[in-house]
């Protein structure tokens, strides 16, 4: 499969559950972004990570811990979430510089 | 810090009839302006760039950065444009910012 891959699509949880999502990237960049959108908000910029290490965390809360074990991977692992954090989370991936970032489809979170 | 502004949540145009998207931002740094499309059931992708000076599928963007602008525009539209889009700005980290968006739907 080519492109940015995201896994779940849709994922439902309650404020005590622990889960992760996963991004995947098959098109050689050395560059994977965590963004937040929300209903009537701008994207928000969580995570970048550049050769694997985190270059921007613009000022995300604990309960949300990104992990990028390579330069094709990069996880979001999700812990005593509120209902607030409710929202589609996009994988993007580029090369370093470029300003071209390759989205995802997303992964729609759902907290209860 | 930086900001990017798109005052047009929603923008309805005929087909045939031009289009403009704005887009206004703020930033203390020389800023490099992105526009990013959604089509439908697809996924958030650039459209074009200003450093690029481009035409992409009809549509040009210019810096400007007197008034600090950098709006979408395309003479005829047609009906395939209707989209979501977002106007962007890399700061000096490298890292991007987007706007709000703004729906264009072109009536048939």
């Amino acid at each position: 499969e080519t492109g940015v891959t995201q896994t779940p699509r849709h994922l439902v949880m309650g404020m005590t559950n622990k889960k992760s999502l996963k991004c995947e990237q098959h098109l050689g960049h050395n560059a994977m972004y965590w963004y937040k959108q929300s209903a009537k908000k701008p994207l928000e910029l969580m995570f970048v990570y550049s050769l694997e290490e985190r270059v921007e965390n613009n000022s995300v809360p604990s309960r949300f811990s990104p992990e990028c074990p390579n330069s094709s991977h990069l996880f979001l692992h999700l812990h005593t979430l509120q209902p607030e954090d409710s929202a589609l989370y996009l994988c993007a991936s580029s090369q370093y510089f470029s300003g071209e970032l390759f989205f995802g489809e997303g992964s729609r979170l759902t907290v209860l | 810090a930086q900001r990017v502004t798109q005052p047009e949540k929603l923008l309805s145009v005929f087909k045939g009839a031009p289009v403009e998207l704005k887009c206004n931002y703020s930033y203390s740094g020389s800023p490099e302006l992105f526009w990013y499309v959604q089509y439908s059931r697809q996924r958030l992708q650039l459209l074009l760039r200003h450093i690029s000076r481009e035409s992409i599928k009809g549509f040009t963007a210019d810096l400007n950065k007197g008034e600090t602008s950098f709006h979408l525009k395309k003479p005829f539209a047609q009906e395939e444009d209707s989209a979501m889009y977002y106007c962007a700005l890399k700061n000096g980290a490298n890292n991007l910012f987007f706007g709000t968006g703004t729906r264009l739907t072109v009536i048939p």
